[in-house]
C-alpha cells in the first residue's frame, strides 16, 4: 500500500511553531511515530506512539493523531531543528512511512 | 547503552545474493522486535521486515515478500538480512533498527549505522 501523505517541504523562522502533517485514510485508528533525519545520519525517534517523547528529546517537540491526520509540533523551532522528518504508521501489517517533509529553518 | 553494529553491505550483481547483519548490545536482545529499513539516495525511508523478539513472527511489505527473509540468533545477539533474486532498485542504505517493543507495529527506538547495498552489473 502507499505511505501516508506529508507535506514535501516546510520554511519556519527561529521562534515559530512548525506544523507537520501526515495523512491516511483512518491513520487515527493506530499508532503514528515520527522521525528526524539529518544529512548523513540515521533516523532519530523524536515521537513515538502518537504523543510520547522518547528520552533525550526536547520538550518542544509533541504529536497528535486524530481522525486520518497524525501531526507533529516543533514548538520555538531551532535552527538544529532542520531536517527531514518522516511519519510512520502500521497498515494492513506493513510498516508503512510518510514521503518525508523538509523543514527549513531560516 | 544501546548499539547496533551493522555489516555485511557491498556491490552485486543483479539476480545475486548478500546477508546483512547486525550485532546488537547495550539491551536484552530477547524482548525486543528488529527490523529492516531501506533507503534509495536522496529517497525516503522503506520499510523492508520485521521480526519479534522470539522470532516467531515475521513481516514483509509486498515488495521483498519472497525475496528477503530476515532472521535473528538470540544466542548471540544477532540480526539478519538475506536478500536473494536482488534487483536494481533494490539499490539502497540498509539500515537495522530496535522495536520499543516485544512485537511490531510499534516504532523504532535506535538505529544502525548503514550499509550500503549496491546491485549492479
Amino acid at each position: 500500500s502507499s505511505g501516508p501523505t506529508q507535506p514535501p517541504s516546510l520554511s519556519v523562522s527561529p521562534g515559530q511553531t512548525a506544523t507537520i502533517t501526515c495523512s491516511a485514510d483512518k491513520l487515527g485508528g493506530t499508532y503514528a511515530g515520527w522521525y528526524q533525519q539529518k544529512p548523513g545520519q540515521s533516523p532519530v525517534l523524536v515521537i513515538s506512539e502518537d504523543n510520547k517523547r522518547p528520552s533525550g528529546i526536547p520538550e518542544r517537540f509533541s504529536g497528535s493523531n486524530s481522525g486520518n491526520t497524525a501531526t507533529l509540533t516543533i514548538s520555538g523551532t531551532q535552527a538544529m531543528d532542520e531536517a527531514d522528518y518522516y511519519c510512520q504508521a502500521w497498515d494492513s501489517n506493513t510498516v508503512v512511512f510518510g514521503g518525508g517533509t523538509k523543514l527549513i529553518v531560516l | 547503552e544501546v548499539q547496533l553494529l551493522q555489516s555485511g553491505g557491498g556491490l552485486v550483481q543483479p539476480g545475486g545474493s548478500l546477508r546483512l547483519s547486525c550485532a546488537a548490545s547495550g539491551f536484552t536482545f530477547t524482548r525486543y522486535a528488529m527490523t529492516w529499513v531501506r533507503q534509495s539516495p536522496g529517497k525516503g525511508l522503506e520499510w523492508v521486515s520485521g521480526i519479534s523478539g522470539s522470532g516467531r513472527n515475521t513481516y514483509y511489505p509486498y515488495s521483498v515478500d519472497g525475496r528477503f527473509t530476515i532472521s535473528r540468533d538470540n544466542s548471540k545477539n544477532m540480526l539478519y538480512l538475506q536478500m536473494d533474486s536482488l534487483r536494481a532498485d533494490d539499490t539502497a542504505l540498509y539500515y537495522c533498527a530496535k522495536v520499543v517493543n516485544i512485537d511490531l507495529p510499534d516504532p523504532f527506538d535506535y538505529w544502525g549505522q548503514g550499509a550500503l547495498v549496491t546491485v549492479s552489473s
